[in-house]
């Protein structure tokens, strides 16, 4: 299967904890990268491989896996966190790249 | 630092062949990587257009593939983008993107419309 599945949207309040999910297939195989976009920007990558954030992106933002489904979780969730977060993997035949359809935060 | 600059018409008329090309500064396109496209329509989520590699090796969405077509010219540290007989749904901002999608450019808005 080429498609990852993401809720359309999730909120959190200040401070606590929020769980973002990506399902599909594929995720049994490959690592799931993740990625925030805020308006009228391009995405940055949060989150990728097994769990790695690149410089620069807080230590609340963490990642993990099970099964088919792939988790971004950000602890302690701060107000420039409210954006719209994608996942991305590989397809089931690993050459092409597919995303998710997208969660969009709230931070209440 | 890599940089990606997309470049390209950003208005063109049904059926015409959209064409743009990404310009990678900080980064020799020859070192390695798979280097790809990928686009947003107004309002909605990502869409993983394809990607090639510097030996000119490619892949392509399955959904974009008859009318797709990426190239590479490594003199310049270039990539580029062709998709023809375009329609008002292929109205997106056009992204590249080094694969392990690290960096991206800033985007170009292509609106299509007679």
């Amino acid at each position: 299967s080429s498609e990852l599945t993401q809720d359309p949207a999730v909120s959190v309040a200040l401070g606590q904890t929020v769980r973002i999910t990506c399902q599909g297939d594929s995720l049994r195989s490959y690592y799931t990268n993740w990625h925030q976009q805020k308006p009228g920007q391009a995405p940055v990558l949060v989150i990728y491989g097994k769990d790695n954030r690149p410089s620069g992106i807080p230590d609340r933002f963490s990642g993990s896996s099970s099964g088919n489904t792939a988790t971004l979780t950000i602890t302690g969730a701060q107000a420039e966190d409210e954006a719209d977060y994608y996942c991305n993997s590989r397809d089931s035949s690993g050459n092409l790249r597919v995303f998710g359809g997208g969660t969009k935060l709230t931070v209440l | 630092q890599v940089q990606l600059q997309e470049s390209g018409p950003r208005l063109l008329k049904p059926s015409e062949t959209l064409s743009l090309t990404c310009s990678v500064s900080g980064y020799s396109i020859r070192s390695g990587y798979f280097w790809g496209w990928i686009r947003q329509p107004p309002g909605k989520g990502l869409e993983w257009i394809g990607s090639i590699y510097h030996s000119g090796s490619t892949h392509y969405n399955p959904s974009l593939e008859s009318r797709v077509t990426i190239s590479v010219d490594t003199s310049k540290n270039q990539f580029s983008l062709k998709l023809s007989s375009v329609t008002a749904a292929d109205t997106a901002v056009y992204y590249c993107a080094r694969e392990e999608f690290d960096f991206w450019g800033q985007g170009t808005l292509v609106t299509v419309s007679s």
